[in-house]
């Protein structure tokens, strides 16, 4: 049973380009959640996502960041015009209900230069 | 929201040393607990969590965590360390579904 998966691993980006995270949950796992990582942070909460339907987004910032987890495919989370504070790494997780324990993949260490 | 706080930023042990991170929380009622630990290069892995029952709990690779709900805390203990546990730990607490973190600890052990 493979793990949760993401990628890619790196992302360099230039300010203003666009930065595109994908997210494979475990089989069975219909919950993801997204997660960020600042340097010398703990992970801060981002978005809960079922399939098709965005169940919390509360800790997204309110601009240029979108989630999807649609019917068919990985989550994506999204983020237009990056600047260089949206460098860090992005974690999803995933699990088969949401009372459950979260799961997380290698994350995506995105690099705005 | 909950807020965890680690106690220790960067610990450096020996091989065979014990080693104990704090972990506490901010605020009681149900709270589910997890310890991660993060090897270099590698994803966040679940160590060990606690639900309900007994409050010492035992995970993984000779690890295991005190909930004292008394002090807001779920430290992490491991008896003898070795060369292989050095890598970033990170206590996180779930309300509902989401998880607050520690800002984590990292913690290197010399041959």
């Amino acid at each position: 049973n493979a793990g949760v998966m993401q990628n890619p691993r790196h992302l360099v980006r230039r300010r203003g380009q666009e930065a595109r995270l994908r997210c494979s949950p475990m089989k069975g796992h219909s919950h993801v959640y997204w997660y960020r990582q600042l340097p010398e942070e703990g992970l801060k909460f981002m978005v809960y996502l079922q399939k098709e339907n965005i169940i919390d987004e509360s800790g997204m910032p309110k601009e240029r960041f979108s989630a999807e987890f649609p019917k068919e495919g990985p989550s994506i989370l999204r983020i237009q015009q990056v600047v260089r504070g949206d460098s860090a790494a992005y974690f999803c997780a995933s699990s088969p209900v949401r009372e459950e324990t979260q799961y997380f993949g290698p994350g995506t260490r995105l690099l705005v230069l | 929201a909950q807020s965890v706080s680690q106690h220790n930023h960067h610990v450096i042990l020996s091989e065979a040393a014990s080693l104990e991170l704090g972990c506490n929380y901010s605020y009681g009622g149900t709270v589910n607990l997890f310890w991660y630990v993060q090897y270099p290069g590698q994803h966040l892995q679940l160590l060990l969590k606690y639900f309900s029952g007994d409050p010492l709990v035992k995970g993984i690779k000779g690890f295991e965590a005190e909930f004292i709900k008394s002090k807001f805390s779920f430290n992490l203990r491991k008896p003898s360390v070795q060369w292989s546990d050095t890598a970033e730990y990170f206590c996180a607490v779930r309300d509902d579904y989401k998880l607050s973190f520690g800002a984590g600890t990292t913690v290197t052990v010399r041959a």
